[in-house]
């Protein structure tokens, strides 16, 4: 179990410029979220992945916001014309289907976006 | 919809200490899990416990031990005996498990823990 890995730890960039950010699960974990985390705050739910279909999307990804997982593994999150509202750190989550109901999701360490 | 409070913000204790960190939790479902989470100072999201709305049996692991109390909607974490290694913000998160759930934590704010030696 290698655990959930994200690249990169930090972007720095200027507003209006887009950025993406990489995810790569836990391998046999089928689920795949998205959580923002701003600073002294929980992590918040953007979106969510099973396989490679993407199942639900918060009301706090903007058409700004464009997510996915072309193949059931890795996951891409992309931001365009980025806003100073957009500095956060973004988390990646993962965990599997079945067993005993909801297995719990294992965390990235993030990737923390500033935006100058 | 969901939420999680969490009322502690900070809390700091002096090590061996006994300390309990708080959780109420609000969801119109019947069926769903509860969870805490560790987050040190590098930032990554430790997995410490989930629960399900149908286990209220508190569980003890080390020094750590939890109380599900359905009556208060209540999820309380008590860290025995703290160590300085225990300095951490704590979350506490909710999911649903209703049909066709995506099991997406709602999170509490946090609790920052320190433990002074």
């Amino acid at each position: 179990d290698t655990g959930v890995s994200q690249n990169p730890r930090h972007k720095i960039t200027k507003r209006g410029q887009n950025v993406t950010f990489r995810c790569d699960p836990i391998s046999e974990h089928n689920r795949l979220y998205w959580y923002r985390q701003t600073l002294g705050q929980g992590p918040e739910f953007l979106t969510y992945f099973q396989n490679e279909a993407q199942l639900e999307k918060s009301r706090l990804l903007s058409d700004r916001f464009s997510a996915e997982r072309p193949k059931g593994s890795f996951s891409t999150l992309e931001i365009q014309r980025t806003e100073q509202g957009d500095s956060a750190m973004y988390l990646c989550a993962s965990g599997r289907s079945g067993g005993t109901g909801n297995q719990p999701q294992h965390f990235g360490d993030g990737t923390r976006l500033s935006i100058l | 919809a969901q939420k999680v409070t969490q009322a502690q913000t900070e809390i700091s204790v002096v090590e061996k200490e006994d300390v309990t960190l708080d959780c109420v939790y609000e969801t119109r479902d019947t069926t769903y899990y509860l969870f805490w989470y560790k987050q040190p100072p590098s930032g990554e999201l430790v997995f410490l416990i989930r629960r399900n709305s149908f286990d209220e049996q508190n569980e003890i692991s080390g020094r750590y031990s939890w109380n599900f109390q359905k009556s208060t909607s209540s999820f309380n974490f008590t860290i025995t005996a703290s160590q300085v290694v225990d300095s951490a913000v704590y979350f506490c998160a909710l999911s649903e498990a209703e049909g066709g759930s995506n099991y997406k934590l709602t999170f509490g704010k946090g609790t920052l823990l320190t433990v002074n030696p």
